[in-house]
């Protein structure tokens, strides 16, 4: 049982360049979310998903884009990598019942030179 | 979604109950109060969650006062591994299911 898998681990990028951070989760949850973590903050939601083709924007989308296109992966993408997106990034999942928790990944940090 | 307000650290020797506390006092009738955890820069890891009644399950319990207006997570006997920084959250059940995170409370559990 994976859960969520975050891929890669680990990244550094040069300014301007683009990557995308992949999430997969094999529970066939319907919600799907990222968000970012600075160092000795709180997360913070970058963008989320209520099933497949559905997205919206969380509290600090600006430099991403996600899509949806299958429940089981939901891919953050930086096109223009700048310093200030050097973060910490979780990708969690959810059932769609009431009442059931977000389960995380393992992150993926991400260093911008 | 209700703010949260929790301590910034607090100390727990080692076999001692850690007791958690976190305010929300604006929280709504339809959100309930979830607990995580993050050890180093692991993952948020789920340990309980309630509404209105108290909760216990292996890795802790939930006290939720009367008016809802707070809460406190316990860990009935810590041990060193239960170092980390602990999340209250209010989540409400129309729709999304986001969480807003606050800073958390940074436990550490003393030898």
């Amino acid at each position: 049982n994976a859960g969520v898998t975050q891929t890669p681990k680990f990244r550094i990028l040069k300014i301007g360049q683009s990557m995308t951070l992949q999430c997969a989760q094999d529970m066939n949850h319907n919600y799907m979310y990222w968000y970012r973590q600075d160092p000795g903050m709180g997360l913070k939601l970058i963008y989320y998903s209520v099933g497949a083709g559905i997205t919206d924007k969380g509290e600090v989308p600006n430099g991403y884009n996600v899509s949806r296109s299958t429940t089981e992966d939901f891919p953050l993408r930086l096109e223009l990598a700048a310093p200030s997106q050097t973060s910490v990034y979780f990708c969690a999942s959810r059932r769609g019942q009431t009442n059931q928790p977000q389960h995380f990944g393992d992150g993926t940090r991400l260093s911008i030179l | 979604d209700a703010k949260t307000t929790q301590p910034t650290s607090m100390d727990c020797a080692e076999g001692r109950a850690a007791n958690l506390p976190c305010n929300h006092s604006t929280i709504s009738g339809n959100e309930y109060v979830y607990w995580y955890r993050q050890i180093h820069s692991q993952g948020p890891q789920y340990i309980i969650h309630g509404l209105k009644n108290n909760e216990t399950n292996e890795m802790a319990s939930l006290i939720i006062t009367e008016d809802r207006k707070s809460s406190t997570l316990i860990l009935p006997h810590a041990t060193l591994r239960d170092t980390a920084v602990y999340y209250c959250i209010a989540v409400g059940t129309s729709g999304t299911y986001k969480y807003i995170f606050g800073t958390g409370t940074r436990l550490k559990v003393l030898a």
